[in-house]
């Protein structure tokens, strides 16, 4: 079956700092991946997505995530964090056994940015 | 203009009570979902329907039972109320033939069973 992990539960960085939320993945086949996110009493938000080609990909907000295939990684990254950033993120895996798509989500990273 | 709006937003009942729960887009989207959102943020699917068909029925009890009048709208009702179902059930729609399930969420109705 299609999952991923988060590893961390909290992350905490200094505005300004660059952030790393980590994910790793485990699939059959070529791995489609997301990232969103969860500010508080809200639902999820897509932040970018990873399907094929370039391994860097940019999306909303500033963030980015580099797909490894040999490390099985897809970290979310954003050059220099804001406190407006501290949220929950989760990772997610398209799993499309039995014939329809669905998403897998990650048990979710909460970031927490300090001015 | 909401994408994606679900009523009500919070619920408070008692054990053994039945519940609905809306869901409502405005995105032309084909396919909708249920996720459940435990009290630890872990975030599951329940069901989806594409064009009305129920299409994805994960191990949920079948107190659960999910209702799409027509692609715009997916009703989750709830009988027997227990307080496992305590949690924050989130609505969500995609377009399918799209392929990559860029998901688009509700605000999310946070059920309390007491």
């Amino acid at each position: 079956a299609q999952s991923v992990a988060q590893p961390e539960d909290q992350v905490n960085v200094a505005e300004g700092n660059p952030l790393t939320v980590k994910c790793t993945y485990s699939v059959s086949g070529n791995p489609y991946l997301f990232w969103y996110v969860q500010y508080p009493n809200r639902g999820l938000q897509f932040l970018l997505k990873y399907i094929t080609g370039d391994n860097l990909v940019k999306g909303s907000y500033g963030f980015e995530a580099e797909f490894n295939k040999s490390q099985t990684s897809f970290h979310l990254k954003k050059p220099s964090a804001l406190v407006s950033d501290s949220a929950l993120y989760f990772c997610a895996v398209r799993d499309g056994t039995g014939g329809y798509n669905k998403l897998i989500f990650g048990a979710g990273t909460r970031l927490a940015v300090h001015p | 203009d909401t994408a994606v709006s679900q009523t009500p937003k919070y619920l408070v009942t008692q054990m053994g009570n039945d519940k609905s729960i809306k869901c409502e887009q405005n995105l032309g989207h084909d396919t909708m979902y249920w996720y459940k959102q435990d009290s630890k943020k872990f975030l599951k699917i329940m069901f989806s329907y594409n064009n009305k068909e129920l299409i994805i029925n994960e191990t949920v009890p079948n107190r659960f039972s999910p209702k799409s009048p027509d692609k715009a709208h997916l009703n989750l009702h709830i009988n027997s109320l227990e307080l496992g179902d305590s949690a924050v059930y989130f609505c969500a729609s995609s377009l399918y033939s799209a392929g990559a399930n860029v998901l688009t969420f509700g605000a999310g109705s946070r059920l309390t069973v007491l």
